[in-house]
């Protein structure tokens, strides 16, 4: 157990539908990130908050977004949702900034199918 | 859940011998290195990194070598173990923080 949580870990939806996921980090850990991992692309940086500042973005799409609360955990936002966005979409977390040799724990990741 | 795509390629050990997995990184720019395990179902999870400064770094039973001139990484695993099946990822990093990830290489142990 890695120590970082997300929620759900399944999410079936339809095209055109919008959701929510949610990533608790380590306790301790400033900085989020998500990724997205589906069969045709392997696992892709979407973006990164440190302390609940966007840090860094990756291949993430317009009709993706993201933020970090106070409480420090995470959301990603999904809209518009198309069959192509069914992945895995992992969270993880750190103590310090991306760029550190620190290390990046990953949740369980959340499965979304869109039918 | 399955972790990566269909056509990775697959390195197959004895249990005991030594695991060499290789990866090519795209942009000599990166100045930081990681590798992941990932076990079916799970996340990925991290073993080791390396800066660009280094040429080798050491873990516990895990080695990870960088070659600049060739843009080259490897990873070795000391006296594999049925726990070490995974599929195994590099990723590079950027000034601009952002992780790129190589396509990953399935490891099978044979007991």
């Amino acid at each position: 157990d890695s120590g970082v949580t997300q929620t759900p870990k399944h999410l079936i939806t339809a095209t055109g539908q919008r959701v929510t996921l949610r990533c608790s980090p380590r306790s301790g850990d400033l900085s989020v990130y998500w990724y997205q991992q589906s069969l045709d692309q392997g696992l892709q940086f979407l973006i990164q908050y440190y302390n609940g500042e966007e840090r860094a973005k990756g291949n993430i799409l317009e009709r993706f977004s993201a933020q970090q609360f106070p409480d420090l955990h995470s959301e990603l936002n999904l809209s518009s949702l198309e069959l192509g966005d069914s992945a895995l979409y992992f969270c993880a977390s750190s103590v310090l900034p991306a760029g550190e040799l620190d290390e990046q724990f990953f949740g369980p990741g959340t499965r979304l199918t869109v039918l | 859940g399955e972790s990566v795509g269909l056509h990775l390629p697959t390195l197959s050990v004895q249990e005991g011998d030594n695991s060499i997995i290789n990866c090519a990184y795209s942009n000599s720019a990166s100045d930081y290195f990681i590798w992941y395990k990932q076990e079916s179902g799970k996340g990925p999870q991290f073993i080791i990194d390396i800066r660009s400064n280094m040429d080798k770094r050491q873990g516990q039973r895990v080695t990870v070598l960088l070659n600049k001139t060739v843009k080259h990484l490897s990873l070795q695993i000391a006296a594999t173990q049925p726990g070490d099946s995974a599929v195994y990822f590099c990723a590079e990093m950027e000034s601009s923080y952002k992780l790129i990830f190589g396509s990953g290489t399935r490891l099978l142990v044979r007991p």
